[in-house]
């Protein structure tokens, strides 16, 4: 398996502009989850999935975020307008519900620069 | 929050030394685990305990939990220059479905 797979590995846009991010998620998982990383923050949790059902989105940051999950295999994080505080990278992870042990497997993270 | 607290931010230790990273959450948990993050990339699952185990051994790692301490422990025995990364912990807390709560991380720098 080619484990979890983010694009684009990097974005640099303007600030006002629209960003969306994508997630292939490991086959058979039926978790996934977004994060966003900043030295600052540390690692934030913004979504979940559960069999492609949004189960908590209290992290993501304001209504200018919004997360999709149109099927099993993919997601999409989206960032309109985008401005420079959202500079950070972020990560795509997933993993199998439902075995009581939930380890999660990260993709390789989209770095975000917001100029 | 039921945010993980890691201890220490960092440290810095020598090839061949021993390193330990301590973590605390704050609610029960079913499992916590560790992770490594190295500069750059996504982080990976390193290893796992159960909240009714008390010691889990995985080559030179060594991972103890002390629920009523709500905290837990992970030696890395003779350590080497590529275990330089960021180690986090994750709870599976009792009653939140599939998401980790991830602590704060540790940045484990060894040197030759």
């Amino acid at each position: 398996d080619a484990g979890v797979i983010q694009s684009p590995r990097h974005e640099v846009t303007e600030m006002g502009q629209e960003v969306t991010l994508r997630c292939k998620p490991i086959s058979g998982h039926n978790s996934l989850f977004w994060y966003r990383q900043t030295m600052m923050r540390g690692l934030e949790l913004l979504i979940y999935f559960n069999n492609n059902v949004p189960i908590d989105d209290s992290g993501m940051p304001e209504d200018r975020f919004s997360a999709k999950m149109p099927n099993a295999s993919f997601s999409t994080l989206k960032i309109q307008p985008s401005e420079p505080r959202d500079s950070a990278v972020y990560f795509c992870a997933s993993s199998l519900a439902g075995t009581g042990i939930h380890e999660q497997y990260f993709g390789p993270g989209t770095r975000l620069t917001v100029t | 929050s039921q945010q993980g607290e890691e201890d220490p931010q960092a440290l810095s230790i020598q090839e061949g030394e021993n390193a330990t990273m301590n973590c605390s959450y704050k609610t029960s948990i079913n499992n916590l685990q560790w992770y490594r993050q190295n500069s750059g990339r996504g982080l990976v699952h390193l290893i796992l305990i159960r909240s009714n185990e008390r010691e889990k051994h995985s080559g030179r790692l060594r991972v103890t939990l002390d629920t009523s301490k709500k905290s837990s422990s992970l030696l890395i025995t003779a350590s080497r220059a590529a275990d330089t990364a960021s180690y986090f912990c994750a709870t599976l807390h009792t009653g939140t479905a599939s998401k980790l709560t991830f602590g704060t991380g540790t940045r484990l720098q060894v040197t030759l």
